[in-house]
């Protein structure tokens, strides 16, 4: 495999569940990003890895938990989400954290949503 | 804060009618401006990067201007499969790795 991939594609959960979100990439690169895409809203940044290391936790409310056990592993663990937290989550990866051509390669996205 | 706003939020072409997307911004110190490209049900898939006023890049049937102010992504002759919506960002000189997105411009061409 090649790229960015995003396992599940689909998640659909109730807010009392208790899920997780799993990227991996395959390209031999050093930070990992989260992004949340709602609908007709920019992507918004949610975590950032550098080399395993937290680097930046943008306000996010607890029930999201990040993970990154490698520098080729990210996950994000949710826990009684509100409906609001329905959207796209993107993982991005990038050869260096300060990538100054500000090119991100991103998966395709899993698809959440809160009942 | 650094702030990006594009517009039109859609647009409709007919194939081969060319149109330009607009990308304004505020930001204190301007690193890069980037353009990706994102089609449905896909991640975004990274275009150009723009670092200075006054520098362009191309590819294909798409060309990515920038003034101190805005950016504009041209696309000339569009066919189908430009249809995509096309984002914008930025990044400050005092971020080393945040992007601040558009909220994009969905772009339909038609046959």
């Amino acid at each position: 495999e090649t790229g960015v991939t995003q396992t599940p594609r689909h998640l659909v959960m109730g807010m009392t569940n208790k899920k997780s979100l799993k990227c991996e990439q395959h390209l031999g690169h050093n930070a990992m990003y989260w992004y949340k895409q709602s609908a007709k809203k920019p992507l918004e940044l949610m975590f950032v890895y550098s080399l395993e290391e937290r680097v930046e936790n943008n306000s996010v409310p607890s029930r999201f938990s990040p993970e990154c056990p490698n520098s080729s592993h990210l996950f994000l663990h949710l826990h009684t989400l509100q409906p609001e937290d329905s959207a796209l989550y993107l993982c991005a990866s990038s050869q260096e954290l300060a990538s100054y051509t500000g090119e991100l390669f991103f998966g395709e996205g899993s698809r959440l949503t809160v009942l | 804060e650094d702030q990006v706003t594009q517009s039109p939020e859609a647009l409709r072409l007919q194939e081969g009618e060319s149109s330009s997307l607009n990308c304004s911004y505020t930001v204190s110190g301007l690193r890069g401006l980037f353009w990706y490209r994102q089609d449905p049900g896909k991640g975004p898939e990274f275009l150009f990067t723009l670092y200075s006023a006054g520098e362009e890049k191309e590819k294909e049937r798409l060309k990515a201007t920038l003034t101190k102010k805005e950016s504009f992504l041209h696309i000339t002759a569009p066919k189908p499969e430009d249809s995509a919506t096309y984002l914008c960002a930025v990044q400050a000189n005092s971020n080393d790795y945040k992007l601040s997105f558009g909220a994009g411009t969905t772009v339909t061409v038609r046959a």
